[in-house]
């Protein structure tokens, strides 16, 4: 089973804080996403990476930035955190080429608190 | 650009009833089409999905059918139970980037005993 894991289930921080949500994966796949989860407004991307170092900015990057060191690993960075950030944090990861659809098989999900 | 839009929620039903979740499309190209489902504390999960016009994608009960002629992709169950309670998620892949999904609101299930 493919398995994907989150750093934290809930996290609190406050406005201004650097936060960094952790995401690692077990299957060795080449892609990795993060998302974020409002009610009404279903998942949007906000990073996408497709190899180590390698990065693309999705739908909504701005007050976002990622890093990937290793492949297994996938971390999303609030340089300064606003509560207008306060949301559901999702990772996922899908095998292949990003010109394909993969089965993209998502982590638990970080709820983040920005007081 | 892409855009998926379901049917607000919560829908509510009662044990063995039947459920329809309204989603539908614009896009460019021809895309594929997926539901996911997300129960309650857990990540998104694919539930079925459907690559080309008039396919049916189904699984544990759910089916849907990419149809073309009126950009929709609706979920169906014959007979829905508590287990299914979730929030369930519409999605597309968008032209020319094939891994990357546009995904609904998402329309979350609640079935009652």
């Amino acid at each position: 089973d493919v398995k994907v894991t989150q750093s934290s289930r809930y996290l609190v921080k406050r406005t201004g804080e650097k936060v960094f949500l952790e995401c690692v994966q077990d299957m060795d796949h080449e892609n990795m996403f993060w998302y974020r989860q409002d009610p009404g407004l279903g998942l949007r991307l906000i990073y996408f990476s497709y190899d180590v170092k390698m990065k693309e900015k999705g739908d909504i990057p701005e007050g976002y930035s990622v890093s990937r060191e290793k492949k297994e690993r996938f971390s999303l960075i609030l340089e300064s955190a606003s509560t207008n950030q306060t949301s559901m944090y999702l990772c996922a990861s899908s095998s292949g080429q990003p010109s394909s659809y993969n089965e993209q098989f998502f982590g638990p999900g970080t709820r983040l608190t920005v007081l | 650009g892409n855009s998926v839009t379901q049917m607000e929620g919560p829908v509510t039903l009662s044990e063995e009833a039947f459920l329809t979740i309204n989603c539908t499309y614009t896009a460019t190209g021809y895309p594929s089409l997926f539901w996911y489902v997300q129960y309650p504390g857990e990540g998104l999960q694919l539930l079925l999905k459907a690559t080309k016009a008039d396919d049916k994608g189904s699984n544990k009960g759910f089916e849907a059918t990419y149809r073309k002629e009126t950009t929709s992709f609706h979920l169906e169950k014959g007979s829905v139970q508590v287990s299914d309670s979730a929030v369930y998620f519409c999605a597309l892949t968008r032209w020319n980037a094939g891994n990357m999904l546009t995904f609904g609101g998402g329309t979350r299930l609640m079935v009652k005993p």
